[in-house]
């Protein structure tokens, strides 16, 4: 079965501050994407980033970055030097190449407080 | 500006009723998808369409109903079948040709049952 975990149900930072939202995925397809998307409060998901699963490199963007590691079926989202427009959900996706489907895990609602 | 535009942004429905949620995108995408979100919960499928005149149930499609008769458009009836319909509703849809792309989502219609 296909399945996406995000144990972390709510984090709450102080601004500055590094914070990892943790995402841990299950698949027996090989091939497979995964995807982060943030919803703030005005409610439309933002895409953020998409590894497929022959792609293990991280990868840095600003303060954002991500490490994807296939042995521990992991893609962790670290914010470095959180702000608070950082507030909001977030979620890990997962889909698998044989399918059109969109898997969501039950995201991380991050509250980055000054 | 390109983008999905969902409508309306909150809407009411009386017990019984079906009602219908708008979903129009200028993005030239092939595939579109209807999730429901719940709080603390991920999004979950609820009908997804690959082309014109042709869609699938996905995990709960259970009193909804969708149509996709042109490319930009794919309306979400719920009907009164459906027995718990208040939550918040989001649109998205993709590109069709390779499955190594991401979705885009609207910016939500919150539905609620009075």
């Amino acid at each position: 079965a296909q399945k996406v975990t995000q144990a972390q149900t709510e984090i709450s930072v102080v601004e500055k501050e590094d914070v990892t939202l943790d995402c841990v995925y299950e698949t027996r397809d090989t091939t497979y994407y995964l995807f982060w998307y943030k919803q703030p409060p005005s409610g439309e998901l933002v895409f953020l980033i998409r590894r497929n699963s022959f792609d293990e490199q991280n990868e840095i963007s600003g303060r954002y970055s991500w490490n994807f590691q296939k042995s521990t079926s992991s893609f962790n989202f670290t914010i470095t030097a959180s702000q608070v427009v950082d507030s909001a959900v977030y979620f890990c996706a997962l889909r698998m190449d044989s399918s059109y489907k969109l898997i969501f895990g039950s995201g991380t609602r991050l509250l980055v407080r000054p | 500006d390109g983008g999905i535009t969902q409508s309306p942004k909150y809407l009411f429905r009386k017990e019984g009723q079906n009602v219908t949620l708008s979903c129009e995108q200028n993005l030239n995408h092939d595939a579109m998808y209807w999730y429901r979100q719940d709080p603390g919960q991920g999004l979950r499928l609820i009908y997804y369409s690959q082309i014109v005149n042709d869609f699938q149930k996905g995990d709960i499609a259970e009193g909804y109903s969708v149509s996709r008769e042109k490319k930009e458009s794919f309306p979400l009836t719920v009907t009164s079948a459906q027995k718990n319909p208040t939550a918040f509703y989001l649109c998205a849809s993709r590109p069709g040709t390779g499955l190594n792309t991401e979705a885009f989502f609207g910016q939500g219609t919150r539905l609620t049952v009075v």
